[in-house]
């Protein structure tokens, strides 16, 4: 059965430092990962997703992700992180069947000033 | 501007009353989703639908019931509510076609006294 595991449930980052947000999936055939920001308070947005081709993907906000084959990751990174960027961030994979998404539980990113 | 909504943002309410929890969309899109979600939790899925009168029970089990007249509207309904139904409730929507990436509203947050 595919899953998806988001191993640090908080992170605390130094606002301008570099960020990666890790994630593991596990899925047969070939995946369709996607990576979620919610802020507070609010639904969930798409930073970026991998499909097919270039395993390095480049997202909205300044956010890229890396998909690792041979380590079934996907992990989300970002240079320098500023304090909006404080949120929670999902990780999902396409589930086998009816076009739906299988959830990480999250990672809460916490920005020191 | 193509949007999905969610009314309403806030709800608390007393136990067995009946509330009906409102999702639109305006971009089209076919395949629509309801989530609840706890805090610090990942989002489960409550009932999906591919279109018009065609609705599915996910996979986490609800009391709920929803409803797809229209396409654009997918409302979620609770005949009796009762404080393990306090959470929140996130509807989503995706495009027409094989598509697994999801647009989701602002959110409700049910409590219930």
């Amino acid at each position: 059965a595919q899953s998806v595991t988001q191993p640090d449930i908080h992170i605390t980052v130094s606002e301008g430092a570099s960020l990666e947000l890790r994630c593991n999936y596990s899925y047969g055939a070939t995946p369709y990962l996607f990576w979620y920001v919610q802020s507070p308070g609010q639904g969930l947005q798409l930073l970026l997703k991998y499909f097919s081709g270039d395993t390095l993907v480049q997202g909205i906000k300044g956010f890229e992700a890396e998909f690792k084959r041979s380590q079934s990751s996907f992990n989300l990174r970002k240079p320098s992180v500023h304090w909006s960027d404080a949120a929670e961030y999902f990780c999902a994979v396409r589930g086998d069947s009816n076009y739906q998404l299988i959830w990480g539980a999250g990672t809460k990113l916490i920005i020191k000033p | 501007e193509a949007d999905i909504y969610q009314t309403p943002r806030y709800l608390v309410i007393g136990t067995g009353k009946k509330i009906t929890l409102e999702c639109s969309q305006t971009m089209g899109h076919d395949k629509m989703y309801w989530y609840q979600q706890d805090p610090g939790m990942e989002l489960h899925l409550i009932h999906y639908s591919y279109g018009v009168n065609s609705t599915e029970k996910g996979d986490l089990s609800s009391e709920s019931t929803v409803s797809r007249i229209r396409t654009e509207h997918f409302p979620l309904t609770l005949e009796s509510a009762r404080p393990s139904h306090t959470s929140q409730y996130l509807c989503a929507s995706s495009p027409v076609g094989i598509s697994y990436e999801q647009y989701f509203g602002p959110g409700t947050r049910l409590t219930v006294t």
